[in-house]
């Protein structure tokens, strides 16, 4: 079955403390993609990846990391998450004609 | 960056009634996709317009490519509680075609009462 995956689906931390988010995808899609949603404001892109090795900044980079050692999996990397952070995180498979997205992350950062 | 202006931004309708919701941007699209987010998934493909004038249907679902290539329109017709989600436009970044970088509107909250 084709799809992207997610972990962990929900994360409390607190201000500071570094933490990484999952995202792998079974399709040998080449592009992949991470966005957070808040209320009002729709999905926004942090960062994009077109291969292994090769990524991006979306339109909100500041705070987040990204790395794409391998096709199927792009890691979302908070370094120094602060409340700010707090969203709702999804990935996001790309292929020509469509965006796969993972069941998202919860994350609260107190 | 571009900027995708949804509206409305909720809807609340009675089951049986159709909907409208369309997108507007400040720059040229060559693109245009629907998507359709229920509670607690990350959102779904409707339908994707790629020609200006464009008019495209999957069920009871249609959605137009305006022919500005600066707006995109979704109805539905004749809803059911199952509609029940939030709808989100979305186009590539800078009037491409590069599926990779996209921006989405802001959505639409769409809530069908029984």
């Amino acid at each position: 079955e084709a799809q992207v995956t997610q972990n962990p689906r929900y994360l409390i931390t607190v201000t500071g403390k570094k933490l990484t988010v999952t995202c792998s995808q079974n399709m040998n899609h080449e592009y992949m993609s991470w966005y957070r949603q808040d209320p009002g404001l729709g999905l926004r892109q942090i960062y994009y990846s077109m291969n292994v090795e090769v990524t991006d900044k979306g339109d909100v980079p500041e705070g987040y990391k990204v790395s794409r050692k391998e096709k199927r999996n792009f890691p979302l990397i908070l370094e120094s998450p602060s409340p700010n952070q707090t969203s709702l995180y999804f990935c996001a498979s790309v292929t020509s004609g469509e965006q796969f997205f993972g069941p998202g992350t919860r994350l609260t950062v107190l | 960056g571009q900027q995708l202006n949804q509206s409305p931004q909720s809807m609340f309708i009675q089951e049986g009634e159709d909907v409208s919701m369309n997108c507007t941007s400040s720059s040229i699209f060559n693109t245009w996709l629907w998507y359709k987010q229920e509670p607690g998934e990350g959102p779904v493909l409707l339908i994707a317009l790629y020609k200006a004038g464009e008019l495209t249907s999957n069920g009871r679902l249609t959605a137009q490519f305006g022919i500005t290539r600066k707006d995109s329109f979704l109805n539905i017709s004749a809803s059911i509680p199952s509609d029940v989600g939030i709808y989100f436009c979305a186009g590539p970044n800078a009037g491409g075609t590069s599926y990779g970088k996209l921006t989405f509107g802001q959505g639409t909250i769409l809530t069908v009462h029984p």
